[in-house]
């Protein structure tokens, strides 16, 4: 499958302040990529979605840029919340219309 | 949205033996997936579960170790076969969902964990 990576495993941010998560694909030809957020025993909730041709999509509290350029995802949470604890996941949709994951990375936010 | 009930939620069994997974959706869809969660990794798909025809798989997972039904447009199960201890992992149902402006998203049951002894 493809190669969806993340750039770091781990991030820590104090609450309030916002926080960047960054992911890399190897598929110049994927079309669609969402972002995922997993908390603890729990399946991945969708967060926000963003198609190949745009380069910025906002949500409430969170923003995704695409760079395609450098195949380059990134998603922003604006003004973190414990809440927001959790392992995020870029995904990119290919060709074949399958889901592939990255690695994710966990965000813990410190009160 | 979809709301998507998959059981058991968790389960604990002995090596050799066989374990059927069950996932029930409130609403007709197209698409329905399985993934495969191993421990502190990401998500990886298994199948594609197709209503009336065998399952897709993908590269390095295969029938006979992981049957899958879809008997119809809300309901699909995976087997996992002959468990061994590199079996224990989070087992996904996953269905997609066509949004406005024709943006699929994909939505995901709590899963199962197994573990095997």
């Amino acid at each position: 499958g493809e190669s969806v990576g993340l750039h770091l495993p781990t991030l820590s941010v104090q609450e309030g302040d916002n926080s960047i998560i960054n992911c890399a694909y190897s598929n110049s030809a994927s079309d669609y990529f969402i972002w995922y957020k997993q908390e603890s025993g729990k399946g991945p909730q969708f967060i926000i979605d963003i198609r190949s041709n745009m380069d910025k999509r906002q949500g409430q509290r969170v923003t995704v840029l695409l760079n395609k350029t450098v195949k380059h995802l990134s998603l922003q949470i604006a003004a973190t919340q414990p809440g927001d604890s959790a392992v995020y996941f870029c995904a990119e949709r290919n060709g074949a219309n399958n889901l592939f994951f990255g690695t994710g990375t966990r965000l813990t936010v410190i009160p | 949205s979809a709301v998507i009930s998959q059981k058991p939620s968790r389960d604990i069994c002995q090596r050799g033996t066989s374990l059927t997974i069950q996932c029930q959706v409130d609403s007709q869809v197209t698409m329905m997936f399985w993934y495969r969660q191993q421990p502190g990794q990401s998500l990886t798909l298994i199948a594609t579960a197709n209503q009336g025809s065998e399952a897709t798989y993908e590269s390095g997972f295969v029938i006979d170790k992981f049957p899958i039904s879809r008997p119809n447009l809300t309901f699909s199960t995976l087997t996992v076969s002959n468990m061994s201890p590199e079996d224990s992992s989070i087992y996904l149902c996953s269905v997609e969902v066509v949004g406005q402006g024709s943006n699929e998203k994909l939505f995901f049951g709590s899963g199962t964990q197994l573990s095997v002894l």
